[in-house]
C-alpha cells in the first residue's frame, strides 16, 4: 500500500533559520506530490504541488520543494523562516491510478522570534 | 468565493450514541471528501463522492459509518454507534473534479467520544 513518511514530528527554529522538512513516499510509479499547511486556528490549505516537469517547485510564502525520484523524496524548504510560519505541515501523495490523497503524519513547526 | 462549511464544530457524545456531521462544499465542486484525522496523525480518506456517486469508500467502517451526498451538493456523515476510537477531527473537503485538483478543506468537526 502507498504510504508517506515525515521523519520530523516536531521542529523548533529561530527566526531567519533555514528550514527543511523531510518527506518520503512508497510507490514506484507516477506520483503527484503535495505539501499542505495548517496555521493555528485555520483550515488545511495547499502550499505547493508537483505533477511533472521541473522537479523544483515553488509555492506560496517563499516555500519550495524538490522532487528527487531516485530517493522517493519531496522535501520542503525555506531559506529563512518567520514567526508566521509556525504551523503544521503535511506531505501528501496521489499514486498513479489510485485517485486518493494519502497524507503523512505531519510536522509541527514552531518558530521563535 | 465561500469556503467549505461544516457543522457542528465540536461534538461530545458517549460511546454507543449516534452522531451526524454536515458539510456544504464550494459551489460548483463536483467532488467531495470526508477525512478522519486522529490526534498525531494525518488525515485519512473515509469516503469520496463525485457528484452524488461514491468513488471510494474502501476505508469507511461500514458497520457503523454511513455517508450520503444529497443531490450532489451537501453531504452528511453519520456514526452509529460511536466507539471511543472514533474520537477525531472529521474534515470535509471539495475539489472541482478529480482528486489531483486542489482540495479545499473545511474547518472540521472535533468529535470526542466518552
Amino acid at each position: 500500500a502507498q504510504s508517506v513518511s515525515q521523519h520530523n514530528h516536531h521542529v523548533i527554529l529561530s527566526e531567519a533559520a533555514s528550514l527543511e522538512l523531510g518527506c518520503n513516499y512508497s510507490y514506484g510509479g507516477t506520483v503527484n506530490l503535495f505539501w499542505y499547511v495548517q496555521y493555528p486556528g485555520q483550515h488545511l490549505q495547499l502550499l505547493l504541488k508537483y505533477f511533472s516537469g521541473d522537479p523544483l517547485v515553488k509555492g506560496i510564502k517563499g516555500f519550495e520543494a524538490e522532487f528527487i525520484k531516485s530517493k522517493f523524496s519531496f522535501n520542503l524548504r525555506k531559506p529563512s523562516v518567520q514567526w508566521s510560519d509556525t504551523a503544521e505541515y503535511f506531505c501528501a501523495v496521489i499514486a498513479g491510478g489510485y485517485n486518493k490523497l494519502i497524507f503523512g503524519a505531519g510536522t509541527r513547526l514552531a518558530v521563535h522570534p | 468565493e465561500a469556503g467549505v462549511a461544516q457543522s457542528p464544530r465540536y461534538k461530545i457524545i458517549e460511546k454507543r450514541q449516534s452522531v451526524a456531521f454536515w458539510c456544504n462544499p464550494i459551489s460548483g465542486h463536483a467532488t467531495l471528501y470526508w477525512y478522519q484525522q486522529i490526534l498525531g496523525q494525518g488525515p485519512k480518506l473515509l469516503i469520496q463522492f463525485q457528484n452524488n456517486g461514491v468513488v471510494d469508500d474502501s476505508q469507511l467502517p461500514k458497520d457503523r459509518f454511513s455517508a450520503e451526498r444529497l443531490k450532489g451538493v451537501d453531504s452528511t456523515l453519520k456514526i452509529q454507534p460511536a466507539k471511543l476510537e472514533d474520537s477525531a477531527v472529521y474534515l470535509c473537503a471539495s475539489s472541482r473534479d478529480r482528486a489531483t485538483d486542489t482540495q479545499y478543506f473545511g474547518p472540521g468537526t472535533r468529535l470526542t467520544v466518552l
